[in-house]
């Protein structure tokens, strides 16, 4: 079964820290995501990736940052973090194209 | 931004009934449809999806309307179940070879027995 998993349901964290948000998929899929989910919002896309050290901006990707340095795994990097950045981030993945597969997410308050 | 428009924001359906959520969307380079239904404390799930070549597609009890004139598009859900109680999202992508979805703001569907 396909399986793209998100390093922490939950997380809190302090303004002005670093924060690491970690996804890792396991079906050897070339594009990876990270969206923002927020209530009313729907999902909102920060970046992308299309293959290894490749990114993209997505809608929203100004507080954040994106690293790939292998194949199966896709981090997100709050730089600072503020208090408007508190909201659920997902993960997603595919062998091409939109994202197919989706983490369960990580819940990121910051406080 | 280009917008995908979704209503109802929620939906309450009896058992057995007919679930409709509707999108409707602004861009017309827009070339792929998906629709996500998404459980709580999950992550969505694609569900089905529609190109602009055809009106319809069904699967299994899910089917897709498409009215590329009126630019929007439908979910419907036929039997509604309990089980089908999820919050359900569509999206649009803008041109083939992109990345980008374009998604709703989702619809809460609650079926009740």
């Amino acid at each position: 079964d396909v399986k793209v998993t998100q390093s922490s349901r939950y997380l809190v964290k302090r303004t002005g820290e670093k924060v690491f948000l970690e996804c890792v998929q396991d079906m050897d899929h070339e594009n990876m995501f990270w969206y923002r989910q927020d209530p009313g919002l729907g999902l909102r896309l920060i970046y992308f990736s299309y293959d290894v050290k490749m990114k993209e901006k997505g809608d929203i990707p100004e507080g954040y940052s994106v690293s790939r340095e292998k194949k199966e795994r896709f981090s997100l990097i709050l730089e600072s973090a503020s208090t408007n950045q508190t909201s659920m981030y997902l993960c997603a993945s595919s062998f091409f194209g939109q994202p197919q597969h989706f983490g369960d997410g990580t819940r990121l308050s910051i406080l | 931004q280009q917008q995908v428009k979704q209503s109802p924001q929620s939906l309450i359906v009896q058992k057995g009934g007919i679930s409709i959520i509707n999108c409707a969307y602004e861009n017309t380079a827009f070339d792929y449809f998906p629709w996500y239904q998404q459980f709580p404390g999950k992550g969505p799930a694609l569900l089905i999806a529609i190109r602009p070549d055809v009106s319809e597609k069904k699967e299994g009890r899910f089917t897709i309307s498409f009215n590329k004139s009126a630019k929007q598009f439908s979910l419907h859900i036929m039997d509604s179940q309990p089980g089908d109680s999820a919050t359900y999202f569509c999206a649009s992508r803008s041109g083939a070879g992109s990345y980008q979805l374009t998604f709703g703001k989702g619809t809460k569907l609650s079926v009740i027995p």
